[in-house]
């Protein structure tokens, strides 16, 4: 079974500036899917970014980039130019693509970054 | 706005008590999903739909009865609850086939059972 892992309980950052998250997994399979969701206090879940192992080129959304590793299985999160409202919990999120796998994602522990004013 | 609404928000129930968590989505979706949420954990997969048929339970116990009547609606039954069950529980939505489509969530309705 998959499982995925997110060292930082908690990270803090001061506004404008940069924070990493850092996500490693554990698999046996070539090809997979990876996603970042982002859980505010409003409780819902949102996609932050996503990224296919099989492509080499990191995803960026906006302010938003990851460094997928893939020989490493590590797959962390920059946050550029940190803003208010990108204080919340980050899940890291690993979906299998072989299809007898169903459509399950399996989440990371989380860590969660508070934005200092 | 979420795409996936669930309801009620809130509930808060007895141990005796039969009460239904409802979920819809109209975005054409064919995967909908139960989670879990425990405070400051991830969510714990419980069920997926496909097509409206079960097709994964994660050895969740009988007192949580999943029902897909339609592909856009998703309800869980709820009998015979235990304290320990009190928690988030979120319903998620997907395409069926892409394994890089993602899951839009709902805002989750939070459970008390007392």
């Amino acid at each position: 079974a998959q499982t995925v892992t997110q060292s930082q309980p908690e990270m803090s950052v001061q506004e404008a500036e940069t924070v990493t998250l850092s996500c490693t997994y554990d698999t046996s399979e070539s090809d997979y899917y990876l996603f970042w969701y982002k859980q505010p206090p409003s409780r819902q879940m949102i996609l932050v970014i996503r990224q296919e192992a099989y492509k080499q080129q990191n995803a960026t959304e906006n302010r938003f980039s990851v460094n997928f590793q893939k020989a490493a299985k590590s797959f962390s999160l920059k946050i550029s130019d940190s803003q208010l409202g990108d204080a919340a919990m980050y899940f890291c999120a690993y979906r299998s693509a072989v299809k007898a796998a169903g459509n399950k994602l399996t989440f990371g522990g989380g860590t969660r970054v508070l934005v200092k004013p | 706005d979420t795409e996936v609404t669930q309801t009620p928000k809130h509930l808060v129930m007895g141990m005796t008590n039969k009460k239904s968590l409802k979920c819809e989505q109209h975005m054409g979706h064919r995967a909908m999903y139960w989670y879990k949420q425990k405070a400051k954990k991830p969510p714990e997969l419980m069920f997926v739909y496909s097509y409206e048929k079960l097709s994964i339970n994660e050895s969740v116990p009988s007192r949580f009865s999943p029902e897909c009547p339609n592909s856009s609606l998703l309800n869980l039954h709820l009998h015979a609850l235990q304290p320990e069950d009190s928690a988030l529980y979120l319903c998620a939505s997907s395409q069926s086939g892409p394994g890089n489509s993602p899951l839009h969530f709902g805002n989750g309705t939070r459970l008390t059972v007392t």
